[in-house]
């Protein structure tokens, strides 16, 4: 089984707009961390947020928020007010802590096209 | 502090040549990532390193690669007789702990 999904493999936005870009991870761990990270078409790869499984709160980091559903093991991205510049390839990943601890799982991706 | 680096940028080579990469992660960082990324797909994860010791590697690592840090610092990714499969985007990352990872530009080798 994929340990990380990304059913959306392109999504548009009108620049200004939010998006919520799709992530759900499989997993028997109790804790876990799960990232977002953003590769522009240069090819380097930009981490953007971090969420544990153990923290209550979502995580935030400026306009980026991640959206954690742990029942429904869902960690969805949701960029506000997009920009031009958000134009990029998202990448969700996971890190479990006991089984697999030093190993992240990366999706497929979702390709974000921002819209003048 | 500059980022993690690697070097080549981008390696053209002949199948059944050996190729390696060097990755020069953030000073200080004790923790170092090897993966591959081809074309539409994320990272794969291939190895990891806590300073000089290799605590993990990937099924997907076969053989003909074999990665070192000898020092606790820069590290190396070597590919033996090089095959088309092989190529593809060969990202490092470092980090200081846990819940961290940053990336390198990456390597771009194609095998012709």
């Amino acid at each position: 089984a994929q340990k990380i999904t990304q059913t959306q493999p392109g999504m548009f936005v009108q620049e200004k707009e939010a998006v919520t870009l799709d992530c759900t991870y499989d997993t028997s761990d109790q804790s876990y961390g799960l990232f977002w990270y953003k590769q522009p078409s240069s090819g380097e790869m930009i981490f953007l947020i971090y969420q544990g499984s153990y923290d209550e709160q979502n995580a935030t980091e400026g306009r980026y928020s991640l959206n954690f559903q742990k029942a429904r093991k869902s960690a969805n991205l949701v960029i506000s007010a997009s920009q031009l510049g958000d134009s990029a390839m998202y990448f969700c990943a996971m890190r479990e802590v006991r089984s697999t601890g030093n190993q992240f799982y990366f999706g497929t991706g979702t390709s974000l096209t921002v819209i003048p | 502090d500059t980022g993690v680096s690697q070097d080549p940028r981008h390696k053209i080579t002949k199948r059944g040549q050996n190729v390696t990469f060097r990755c020069d992660p953030i000073s200080e960082h004790n923790r170092l990532y090897w993966y591959r990324q081809t074309l539409g797909q994320g990272p794969e994860f291939l190895t990891y390193f806590q300073n000089e010791a290799q605590l993990e590697k990937s099924r997907l690592l076969s053989d003909r690669f074999s990665a070192e840090r000898p020092k606790g610092s820069f590290s190396t990714l070597e590919i033996q007789r090089t095959e088309q499969g092989d190529s593809a985007m060969y990202l490092c990352a470092s980090s200081l702990s846990w819940a961290e990872q940053y990336f390198g530009p990456g390597t771009r080798l194609t095998v012709t």
